[in-house]
């Protein structure tokens, strides 16, 4: 079953903060974050575990409430380079099982 | 991380022709691999995956005889679009995922996609 994502789209000025949303009915083992810039594949940005695992590089950042079972991504100081669009892709198992991409958020940073 | 390519990137053919598509996991060996179709502003769908040595695994609605699969390394799997159509037109991105012994967890890289385009 495909997560939920939200919203759908965003447009930020440069500089700016975002949060993006993921979220599934189905108890999940662990959530996935991809960019994907126009044109090409998506390139994996990290992967958080259950058990309410926080994980950040650069100004990216991500969370993973078990409970809630929702992921949020967080772009902060956004740059130009981050446009594009992400995906979350969960899985109930360790190992893929049952992985699925969701809609993905389109993300606009303009100078 | 580890790398995967495509070839070709884009391939135009005409209707009813099959075309091939390569992907590669270059540095590191990968006993499954996955093929997934994205359309225009769409999400990516997982086609199938595609295991050593053995059948692909489709997903519901993937036509097995026209969307060949075979794998037969750990380090190559094709997917052949047979008696190709316009609706087949689309960008067909293969992944291998890479098992991070250490983490004990799966990372999965994505090839850079074919861009087939059917006339």
């Amino acid at each position: 079953q495909q997560p939920v994502q939200s919203p759908q789209a965003v447009i930020l000025r440069e500089g700016e903060d975002a949060v993006i949303n993921c979220s599934s009915s189905k108890a999940l083992y662990s959530v996935h974050w991809y960019r994907q810039k126009h044109g090409e594949a998506p390139v994996f940005l990290m992967i958080l575990l259950k058990g309410g695992e926080q994980k950040g590089h650069d100004k990216i950042s991500a969370s993973f409430n078990e409970k809630k079972q929702q992921s949020s991504l967080y772009l902060t100081a956004s740059q130009l380079s981050y446009s594009g669009t992400y995906f979350c892709g969960t899985e109930k198992g360790g190992y893929g099982q049952n992985f699925v991409f969701g809609p993905g958020t389109r993300l606009s940073v303009l100078p | 991380g580890a790398v995967v390519s495509q070839h070709p990137s884009w391939v135009i053919c005409k209707s009813g022709t099959s075309v091939k598509i390569e992907c590669r996991s270059l540095d590191f060996q990968a006993t499954t691999m996955f093929w997934y179709r994205q359309f225009p502003k769409q999400s990516l769908m997982l086609m199938a995956t595609s295991n050593e040595g053995s059948k692909a695994t489709y997903e519901q609605g993937v036509e097995k005889d026209k969307f060949l699969i075979n794998h037969a390394s750990l380090t190559l799997s094709t997917l052949t679009v047979t008696s190709a159509h316009p609706e087949d037109s689309s960008f067909y991105i293969c992944s291998a995922r890479d098992l991070i012994r250490r983490e004990g967890h799966y990372e999965q890289y994505f090839g850079p996609g074919t861009r087939l385009t059917v006339t």
